[in-house]
């Protein structure tokens, strides 16, 4: 089982540049959620997909944020313009309808974005 | 709104001593708990869950956790740590209700030393 795979595992940017996040999640799982996580506000929740439509997007943090999920194996996350606060780990999670309901998660390895 | 406390940023125990990383929730409902460990560099792992039933619940790599509704607590335990348990542990909640999603802790820091 490949796991949850995420790209790029490292990106450096600078302000104002346009950055995307990809993620595919494990075969046969129909709920993906992005994550963000940062020393100062720990992990927060930025988007939830279920059979992906997005169902909870309220963590998404300003509209230079958007996420996408064209089909059930690739979702992606933008940031356009970046700003150095958007710096962070951006985790990408999926689970299976069961896994959903009871919150068993699998994570990938998350993608390091620093904006300069 | 559910939320998860974790009041220790990190926690020190010797090799082969008992450790106890804690965790209080606030939720409606009934609680779904979960504990995952995050390796450096690395994804949060999945090691337990509460659901319902026995409150005592066992999870990976010798990792134990009991659930206390009075105290609403659900803290992580294990009778005898190793150097390799060295990690950053999430305390998560979410109520079971419809599409209620998790809330993680800020994490707690576990450094056994040899």
């Amino acid at each position: 089982d490949a796991g949850v795979i995420q790209s790029p595992r490292h990106e450096v940017t600078e302000m104002g540049q346009e950055v995307t996040l990809r993620c595919k999640p494990i075969s046969g799982h129909n709920s993906l959620f992005w994550y963000r996580q940062t020393m100062m506000r720990g992990l927060e929740l930025l988007i939830y997909f279920n059979n992906n439509v997005p169902i909870d997007d309220s963590g998404m943090p300003e509209d230079r944020f958007s996420a996408k999920m064209p089909n059930a194996s690739f979702s992606t996350l933008k940031i356009q313009p970046s700003e150095p606060r958007d710096s962070a780990v951006y985790f990408c999670a999926s689970s299976d309808i069961d896994g959903a309901n009871t919150g068993e998660l699998f994570f990938g390895e998350g993608s390091r974005l620093t904006v300069l | 709104a559910q939320s998860v406390a974790q009041p220790e940023d990190q926690v020190n125990v010797a090799e082969g001593n008992p450790l106890t990383v804690k965790c209080t929730y606030s939720v409606s409902g009934n609680p779904y708990l979960f504990w995952y460990v995050q390796y450096p560099n690395r994804g949060l792992q999945f090691l337990l869950k509460y659901i319902t039933g026995d409150n005592l619940v066992k999870g990976s790599y010798g990792f134990e956790a009991e659930f206390n509704k009075s105290q609403t607590s659900f803290h992580l335990k294990k009778p005898s740590a190793l150097v390799s348990d060295s990690a950053l542990y999430f305390c998560a909640v979410r109520g079971n209700s419809g599409y209620s999603t998790l809330t993680f802790g800020k994490g707690t820091m576990l450094l056994v030393s040899p």
